[in-house]
């Protein structure tokens, strides 16, 4: 099991450019889960899927973010277009639904926009 | 407010001794469950432990324990036996609400506890 692959590892971009996150979560998994890491704000979820389907965006920060799921071994998230406080760790998880199964992350993305 | 709280920004452990990381947590569900997370230098997010809020008895895996009083809403990991490669933050989290198919599956975590372990 090559567990959730996330591309890519570190991304750096110019301000107003348009960035796209990409994750493979783990086959069989029907959650799939995009959060934010900052220093200043923790770990905030941004949205997430079940069965391909976003259940719960409230947490994506503006327009300027999306977030699609195509099929069931891949997900985007785009910033369009990023601004030096876009600049963070973005992970993707995985999980399958059950009272005890903690996400499975991937290694995040580490974005700076410059 | 917040749903989960982690009072210790950093803690010191001796290697070998035990550890425990507090982690109070807010809900008004009757079902949820509490998770704990490590997260080493190198970035990634590994699960620890979970323990279900009907749960009886508290969870173990390995090392890891979760030390779980419903009454004062309080989920503590505790790490028996220190070692240097438990240096890492520690995030304690919460899932409101029945874990179902299709349910809602939201996940807060806490701000984090940095323990180093000391040779």
């Amino acid at each position: 099991d090559a567990g959730v692959i996330q591309s890519p590892r570190h991304e750096v971009t110019e301000m107003g450019q348009e960035v796209t996150l990409r994750c493979k979560p783990i086959s069989g998994h029907d959650y799939l889960f995009w959060y934010r890491q900052t220093m200043m704000r923790g770990l905030e979820l941004l949205i997430y899927f079940n069965n391909n389907v976003p259940i719960d965006d409230s947490g994506m920060p503006e327009d300027r973010f999306s977030a699609k799921m195509p099929n069931a071994s891949f997900s985007t998230l785009k910033i369009q277009p990023s601004e030096p406080r876009d600049s963070a760790v973005y992970f993707c998880a995985s999980s399958l639904q059950g009272r005890n199964y903690g996400y499975t992350f991937g290694s995040g993305t580490r974005l700076t926009v410059v | 407010a917040q749903k989960i709280t982690q009072t210790q920004p950093g803690m010191f452990v001796q290697e070998k001794e035990a550890v425990t990381l507090d982690c109070t947590y807010d809900t008004s569900d009757q079902s949820y469950g509490l998770f704990w997370y490590k997260q080493p230098s190198s970035g990634e997010m590994i699960f620890l432990i979970y323990q279900g809020s009907y749960d009886e008895q508290n969870a173990t895996e390995g090392r890891y324990s979760l030390n779980f009083q419903k009454a004062r809403k309080s989920a503590n990991l505790v790490i028996s036996a220190s070692q240097l490669g438990d240096s890492a933050m520690y995030f304690c989290a919460m899932r409101e609400g029945r874990a179902r198919a299709g349910g809602y599956q939201k996940v807060t975590f806490g701000t984090g506890t940095k323990l180093q372990v000391i040779p």
